[in-house]
């Protein structure tokens, strides 16, 4: 059983589409970030959010962290073909980073 | 920069042989960890550390053997390789513990 499951798994969508992915968890964190993965190299960083109810904006990205910091959600807005990926959530928790199981982007031109 | 550093980026075993994964930074970072990722599964902690002569379990670290003699390097060693073990591996680091992770970028291992 995963500490954070994230949905979809995967998600196919034309250029130009709004979409949003989640990360949830019964357990609370003490932070949440969202990482990027492209085929072949390791996750990079996109943010870190820390505060419940806080909300990030990276250009076209959007973040939202739960009030209870126990789940979080990536809004993109107008996906363009670079935007595909593995998006991965990681949550602070005892010792270690815990990772979801990522959702699988593919945006077609 | 180089950031951090792993070799090889991949390897092919047979069952029962052994091997070192080599992982450096040169961040002086002091807390560096391995997960290895499987489909489905996400990336999973195998070991960690959180300065030179400091290690620890994480999540799935059985057949598994790290050291930190020195804050750059952390080497992973497979001491009996078994099919399971069929993963990719990466090494990552960080100022500190819950920070910001630098991944390099992966080995890919095959036990046959």
């Amino acid at each position: 059983t995963q500490l954070l499951e994230q949905s979809p798994q995967f998600l196919s969508i034309q250029e130009g589409e709004n979409l949003t992915v989640y990360c949830n968890s019964s357990s609370v964190f003490s932070s949440l970030q969202w990482y990027r993965q492209e085929p072949g190299e390791g996750p990079v960083l996109l943010v870190t959010v820390v505060t419940g109810g806080e909300v990030k904006k990276l250009k076209r990205l959007t973040f939202q962290f739960g009030d209870a910091r126990k789940d979080s959600s990536l809004h993109i807005t107008a996906a363009q073909p670079g935007d595909t990926g593995l998006y991965l959530c990681a949550g602070a928790a005892f010792y270690d980073m815990r990772f979801g199981a990522g959702t699988r982007l593919t945006v077609k031109p | 920069n180089a950031g951090v550093t792993q070799t090889p980026k991949f390897q092919v075993l047979k069952t029962g042989q052994s091997m070192t994964l080599q992982c450096a930074q040169d961040m002086n970072h002091e807390y560096m960890s391995w997960y290895r990722q499987d489909p489905g599964m996400g990336l999973r902690l195998i070991h960690y550390s959180v300065g030179a002569g400091i290690t620890d379990q994480g999540e799935v670290p059985n057949g598994y053997n790290v050291s930190r003699s020195t804050t750059e390097d952390f080497p992973l060693r497979l001491l009996s390789a078994a099919p399971s073990q069929t993963s990719v591996y990466f090494c990552a680091s960080s100022g500190t513990r819950g920070e910001k992770l630098f991944f390099g970028s992966g080995t890919q291992l095959s036990v046959l």
